[in-house]
């Protein structure tokens, strides 16, 4: 079954840098674009990035643009966010997802998340 | 950016009983509306999406409905397994934005 598993989270100070990953397994992942999504604790859902699967489209949240990178290895499997200049405002879960839009089809991305990963907790604080 | 408005926060609920769950848009999103349910300590799990559409292996009392701004998640009968946290999620405009959340509580 398809399984998404992030790594990379834990504690870093304001301005610091930090690299989530997410492993994908279960799927053709080079055929399908991907996201990232946080939840801050206690709080609602966030998107923050997303990818096509041939990495020709990007887009970001207006909170995260021009500190944040959206990044994907098609032959390892992994998608990468890396995440530089950090904020106490981006304490949150991350959660990479999959997108159904794939390969052949007439759409990039269809911007729904099925399914989501159980996510790597990121603690900005001093 | 298109902000999501849910209502209720709060939604007590019986067993068994039927629970209506809205969800509007600060401006027309089509039929490019999303569902989520979020349990405690776990990923969010997709339920309906293009606003009308049950997701692989959802079970039939889940029901969405609406166009434009004004949307519907409807539970016909719930379960016990239904009480969580419900997030709407616009998918028609960049960048996608959710909604605030309804938690569906044991009455």
């Amino acid at each position: 079954q398809v399984q998404l598993v992030e790594s990379g989270g834990g504690v870093v100070q304001p301005g610091g840098s930090l690299r989530l990953s997410c492993a994908a397994s279960g799927f053709t992942f080079s055929s399908y674009a991907m996201h990232w999504v946080r939840q801050a604790p206690g709080k609602g859902l966030q998107w923050v990035a997303a990818m096509s699967y041939d990495t020709s489209h990007k887009y970001y949240a207006e909170s995260v643009k021009g500190r944040f990178t959206i990044s994907r290895d098609n032959s390892k499997n992994m998608l990468y966010l890396q995440m530089n200049s950090l904020r106490v405002e981006d304490t949150a879960v991350y959660h990479c997802a999959k997108d159904p839009a794939s390969v052949g089809q007439e759409v990039i991305l269809y911007n729904w998340f099925d399914p989501w990963g159980q996510g790597t907790l990121v603690t900005v604080s001093s | 950016e298109i902000v999501m408005t849910q209502s209720p926060a709060t939604l007590s609920v019986s067993p068994g009983e039927r629970a209506t769950l809205a969800c509007r848009a600060s401006q027309s999103v089509s039929s490019k509306l999303t569902w989520y349910q979020q349990k405690p300590g776990q990923a969010p799990r997709l339920l309906i999406y293009a606003a009308s559409t049950r997701a692989t292996g959802i079970p039939a009392r889940f029901s969405g409905s609406g166009s434009g701004t004004e949307f519907t998640l409807t539970i016909s009968s719930l379960q016990s397994e239904d009480f969580a946290v419900y997030y709407c999620q616009q998918h028609n405009a960049w960048p996608l934005t959710f909604g605030g959340g309804t938690k569906v509580e044991i009455k």
